[in-house]
């Protein structure tokens, strides 16, 4: 079975600066997709980035990226700059497949707050 | 508009009440997902659809049952609802093949008393 770790219930970090959210997880599939989703205080879920377990690059989308360490089974989130407006609770998951067309299994979520 | 959206957004209901949560989308995907969120758990699979006549039970189904009347609606039911089923319930959509997301509904607030 497939299991989705985040080790940080709370972060803070100061305007401007760069954080990393932490996500680990264990499968057995060679196969695999990881997704980072933002969920702010107005409770939808929007998608960040995704890095399917076969890409050789790890993936960026403007300010996010995600560390993928294989060998670590481990899929961080990077943002760089942070913004009050990234203030939210963030969900790491993954999904069986390459690619999101199946269950994901979700973490437990790590609540950011940006400090002023 | 909307791509995946839920009705209602939000929902009072007593104990032992039957009670229909729905969700449409228009992005003509025919996967679909419901999901549920309490507070310190993450999100949780209820059922899922892989087309109108492919439905799977997931981590949480009991208590729950599911209808695809069409390829674009997904109804999740709750025949008797309880207290301990009071959470945060998503709609998800995604294409068949590979794709690199899955779009979620603005999720429906189901408070059972």
């Amino acid at each position: 079975a497939q299991k989705i770790t985040q080790t940080q219930p709370g972060m803070f970090v100061q305007e401007k600066e760069a954080v990393t959210l932490d996500c680990t997880y264990d499968t057995s599939d060679p196969s695999y997709g990881l997704f980072w989703y933002k969920q702010p205080s107005s409770g939808e879920m929007i998608f960040l980035i995704y890095q399917g377990s076969y890409d050789q690059q790890n993936a960026t989308e403007g300010r996010y990226s995600l560390n993928f360490q294989k060998a670590r089974k481990s899929a961080n989130l990077v943002i760089s700059a942070s913004q009050l407006g990234d203030s939210a609770m963030y969900f790491c998951a993954m999904s069986p497949t390459w690619g999101g067309n199946t269950p994901l299994v979700f973490g437990k979520g790590t609540r950011l707050s940006v400090i002023a | 508009d909307a791509d995946v959206t839920q009705t209602p957004r939000n929902r009072i209901t007593k104990t032992g009440k039957r009670i229909m949560l729905e969700c449409s989308q228009t992005k003509g995907h025919d996967r679909m997902y419901w999901y549920r969120q309490d507070p310190g758990l993450g999100l949780r699979l209820i059922y899922y659809s892989f087309d109108v006549k492919d439905i799977n039970k997931g981590e949480i189904s009991d208590g729950y049952s599911v209808s695809r009347q069409a390829q674009a609606k997904f109804s999740l039911s709750l025949e008797s609802a309880i207290p301990n089923q009071t959470a945060l319930y998503f709609c998800a959509t995604s294409e068949s093949d590979r794709s690199k997301e899955q779009y979620f509904g603005p999720g429906t607030r189901l408070t059972v008393t």
